[in-house]
């Protein structure tokens, strides 16, 4: 089955530790998306990717890092710069940017510890 | 980029009922989107509809669309417990969705 797979699941954060989260996709998508969701709150952006090689930040794009090596894989790094990282984090990819259906994975939750 | 900002923020319905959420935007839109989230899950693409399209079905729902008014619809008819969820809007006019944060249906049984 074609999707998007991100891991893990649940994910624990000491205070100054980066942590990656891992989203993948078999969907032969171009573009790839992550966003932060608090609870009761809506997605916001963190960064997108329309090809390999390439991404642009979104709306708090501060305290996170990505690469875009290959058209599968979009990793998102949680610095230690980001004082508030406990979140829902969605990764999401469409056919191409913009104006195309996004299909979401099924998030990763990070925890401070 | 802009903001669909849905309401209203929570509605609860017996089943069998209709559930009707609105979104509004403030600027011109290529075109609209709603999703689905099932609580502690990834959203859902449910339906897009055309800056030039007015009405679209799909099963149990109705999407409206007046760019008019900068006002989009979803209806859901006949609802059923597994329609619990939280729906979002999402109106397009860049290279990005911007989410709102959603309306919250409760289907009771």
């Amino acid at each position: 089955d074609g999707g998007i797979t991100q891991s893990p699941k649940y994910l624990f954060r000491k205070e100054g530790q980066n942590v990656t989260l891992s989203c993948e996709q078999n969907l032969n998508h171009d573009a790839m998306y992550w966003y932060r969701q608090d609870p009761g709150q809506g997605l916001r952006l963190i960064y997108y990717s329309q090809i390999v090689n390439d991404f642009q930040k979104g709306d708090i794009a501060e305290g996170y890092s990505v690469s875009r090596e290959k058209k599968e894989s979009f990793p998102l790094t949680v610095t230690s710069a980001q004082k508030n990282p406990t979140a829902f984090y969605l990764c999401a990819s469409s056919m191409m940017a913009g104006y195309q259906p996004q299909h979401f994975g099924d998030g990763t939750r990070l925890s401070i510890l | 980029s802009q903001q669909g900002e849905e309401d209203p923020q929570a509605l609860s319905i017996q089943e069998g009922e209709n559930a009707t959420m609105n979104c509004s935007y403030k600027t011109s839109i290529n075109n609209l989107q709603w999703y689905r989230q099932n609580s502690g899950r990834g959203l859902v693409h449910l339906i897009l509809i055309r800056s030039n399209e007015r009405e679209k079905h799909s099963g149990r729902l109705r999407v409206t669309l007046d760019t008019s008014k900068k006002s989009s619809s979803l209806l859901i008819t006949a609802s059923r417990a597994a329609d619990t969820a939280s729906y979002f809007c999402a109106p397009i006019n860049t290279d990005k969705l911007i989410f709102g944060t959603g309306t919250r249906l409760q289907v009771f049984p």
